[in-house]
């Protein structure tokens, strides 16, 4: 069946760090790719998506490129805020799964930028 | 604020119980799911409907049912409650079945005691 394998966390970062957070996926069809992100007490958002091999998404700063050959889909930011701290899923929905999309999730990884 | 609400945000009841977890769409949106987020297993589909009927199922047990009302919200009931029923149950919406983004609510949190 459909996985996502998700970066262990958590991930401690200074203010204007670096941040990537790797993403692997297997799926028997054609999977589009999100990215969704939680903040504390709050439901998910969806911060950024790719339905192609190739389509970068990107939103607030953040990008992710659907990479077919690797089964990948890595999260990136080049310089995070102290208001990105959250917990960041990625997840896929395939479209073998028939009509219906429901989200295959990875396991989260939780990101804290410290002043 | 995505537009799909949930009550209650929280319920406390003790094993043996049943509890009705209600969501209200997104307006226009057809399709409702159901995740569970527990600590040991994650972020985990639980069931779909559209426009009232069911389209799929994930890891839902027997002792949990669902349904959506022709006003397109949607009910998710768990009965018999187990502590390890204790999660966070989030309801999404989307405009159409195959729609591949999905708003999230705020969540239900359930404990068990």
């Amino acid at each position: 069946g459909d996985s996502v394998t998700q970066m262990e966390g958590p991930v401690t970062l200074s203010e204007e760090a670096f941040l990537t957070i790797n993403c692997t996926y297997t799926a028997t069809g054609y999977p589009s790719l999100f990215w969704y992100v939680q903040y504390p007490g709050e439901g998910l958002q969806l911060l950024l998506k790719a339905t192609k091999a190739d389509d970068k998404g990107s939103n607030k700063g953040f990008e992710a490129t659907y990479r077919k050959e690797t089964t990948s889909f890595h999260l990136e930011k080049g310089s995070v805020q102290v208001s990105d701290s959250a917990v960041y899923f990625c997840a896929l929905s395939d479209s073998i799964s028939g009509s219906a999309r429901q989200l295959t999730f990875g396991s989260g990884t939780q990101l804290t930028v410290l002043p | 604020d995505s537009g799909v609400t949930q009550t209650p945000k929280h319920l406390i009841t003790a094993t043996g119980q049943r509890v009705t977890l209600r969501c209200s769409p997104r307006s226009g949106d057809l399709s409702v799911y159901w995740y569970q987020q527990s600590l040991d297993q994650g972020l985990q589909f639980l069931i779909q409907y559209y426009n009232g009927e069911e389209r799929a199922k994930g890891n839902i047990l027997e002792r949990f049912s669902a349904q959506q009302f022709p006003d397109l919200h949607s009910e998710l009931n768990l009965s018999s409650l187990e502590l390890g029923d204790s999660a966070l149950y989030f309801c999404a919406s989307s405009p159409w079945t195959g729609g591949n983004e999905q708003f999230f609510g705020p969540g239900t949190r359930l404990t068990v005691l």
